[in-house]
């Protein structure tokens, strides 16, 4: 049971590069998310995805764009790299249709940024 | 915003001591949930408890909700427990799981 799974695991991007990170989940959730965590740091929401079609913005949305790209995958795009974006991003599903339930979450996306 | 404070920051045990992690929040919330950070970064479920008390072996959890707050109890505790445990809320309304500021706990052989 693979759960949520996240692409790539490292990344190292120079100031000023764009990418993409990808999230995919098989528990056929409605809701996914994207986290951000800086070292030593508790984590903050970026954008969620109530449910296929939707997004909205979380704590710190500056600097991203997120696609809820059908209902198992959920992107999120840095397009113009920064220092400052540096840390470890976590993408997670819940299922219920109301949102809410039981959050479930990849192992991680090491993104430095030189 | 909700408000999601834990405490204590740090804590810092001998191997086989019993502690208590508290989480309190500062509105209403409908959903809330209990991990733990390894050392490794992984976030590891341990209780989906928006009401109640719930055990799975050492480790305990409540949540007395009119009063804002949910308590995790680790007895017993061993070295594997070491990391950072977090709690994590959704206020009515919203689909919003925010986190609070996690308590790091190292367990000492």
């Amino acid at each position: 049971n693979a759960g949520v799974t996240q692409t790539p695991k490292f990344q190292v991007l120079k100031t000023g590069q764009s990418m993409t990170l990808q999230c995919a989940q098989d528990m056929n959730h409605n809701s996914m998310y994207w986290y951000r965590q800086d070292p030593g740091m508790g984590l903050r929401l970026i954008y969620y995805s109530a449910s296929e079609g939707t997004t909205d913005k979380g704590e710190v949305p500056n600097g991203y764009n997120v696609s809820r790209l059908n209902k198992r995958e959920f992107s999120l795009r840095l397009e113009s790299a920064a220092p400052s974006q540096t840390s470890v991003y976590f993408c997670a599903s819940t299922g219920p249709p109301g949102g809410g339930g039981e959050l479930f979450f990849g192992e991680g996306s090491r993104l430095t940024v030189l | 915003g909700i408000q999601v404070e834990q405490s204590p920051p740090d804590l810092i045990l001998q191997e086989g001591a019993n502690s208590t992690l508290r989480c309190n929040f500062s509105d209403s919330v409908n959903n809330l949930q209990w991990f733990h950070q390894n050392p490794w970064g992984q976030l590891i479920n341990l209780f989906y408890i928006p009401s109640g008390t719930k055990q799975n072996g050492r480790l305990s959890a409540t949540t007395v909700a009119t009063e804002r707050y949910s308590l995790l109890y680790i007895s017993s505790s061993q070295t594997t427990d070491s990391g950072v445990y977090f709690c994590a809320v959704t206020t009515s309304g919203t689909y919003k799981y925010i986190f609070g500021t996690g308590t790091r706990l190292k367990v000492l052989a």
